[in-house]
């Protein structure tokens, strides 16, 4: 069974500084791995995904994030926060070749100024 | 549009109303996905439709919970006998039909039971 966990249910940072939002799944066989932002009262918004090859994938925003097959992890990375990162990331786990998606119970981020 | 298109956007009734909430979901997105938020919570799985395949209807809470899906475009999600834990805000995504390629989300409705 597949199954995403987001260790924590807060993250605070100083604008400016480094963020690091983790994530570890479970998945029998090669896994998808998505992250999303959601802003109040919005849907989820995508951030970026592994699929295969390089283990750093960029995407929107300037965040990033490390693939990291033998912890089974895939930590959302940013060199420098900002105060409009703040909102609610969801990562989300597929099997290669499903379309079943399971996300995380999400992870708000504060950026103090 | 250019999105996911959800309706209504905010839904209040007594509880034992019947609700029917709207997806309309991107041109071309053979894919589509329901989801229910609860307040602070993350997303719970309820239903996704693949094309001409059969929907995967695992995630539905009740036989109170069914959704359709018209060919390739506008999908129903219908609740009968609303009961007070179902309010929250219901998610709508769509994808093409490809796995790895990612959701597209609509702004979800937000429903709320008296």
């Amino acid at each position: 069974a597949q199954s995403v966990a987001q260790p924590e249910d807060q993250v605070n940072v100083a604008e400016g500084n480094p963020l690091t939002v983790k994530c570890t799944y479970s998945v029998s066989g090669n896994p998808y791995l998505f992250w999303y932002v959601q802003y109040p009262n919005r849907g989820l918004q995508f951030l970026l995904k592994y699929i295969t090859g390089d283990n750093l994938v960029k995407g929107s925003y300037g965040f990033e994030a490390e693939f990291n097959k033998s912890q089974t992890s895939f930590h959302l990375k940013k060199p420098s926060a900002l105060v409009s990162d703040s909102a609610l990331y969801f990562c989300a786990v597929r099997n290669t070749g499903g379309f079943k998606t399971i996300f995380g119970a999400g992870t708000r981020l504060f950026v103090k100024a | 549009g250019a999105g996911v298109s959800q309706s209504p956007s905010n839904k209040v009734t007594e509880k034992g109303k019947d609700v029917e909430l709207r997806c309309d979901p991107i041109s071309g997105h053979t894919a589509l996905y329901w989801y229910r938020q609860r307040l602070g919570q993350g997303l719970e799985f309820l239903i996704y439709f693949q094309g001409n395949s059969a929907p995967d209807k695992s995630g539905l809470p009740s036989d109170r919970f069914s959704a359709e899906r018209t060919g390739e475009s506008v999908s129903t999600l219908t609740i009968q006998r609303t009961q007070q834990e179902d309010s929250a805000v219901y998610l709508c995504a769509s994808s093409f039909l490809v796995s790895n390629q990612p959701q597209h989300f609509g702004d979800g409705t937000r429903l709320s039971i008296l």
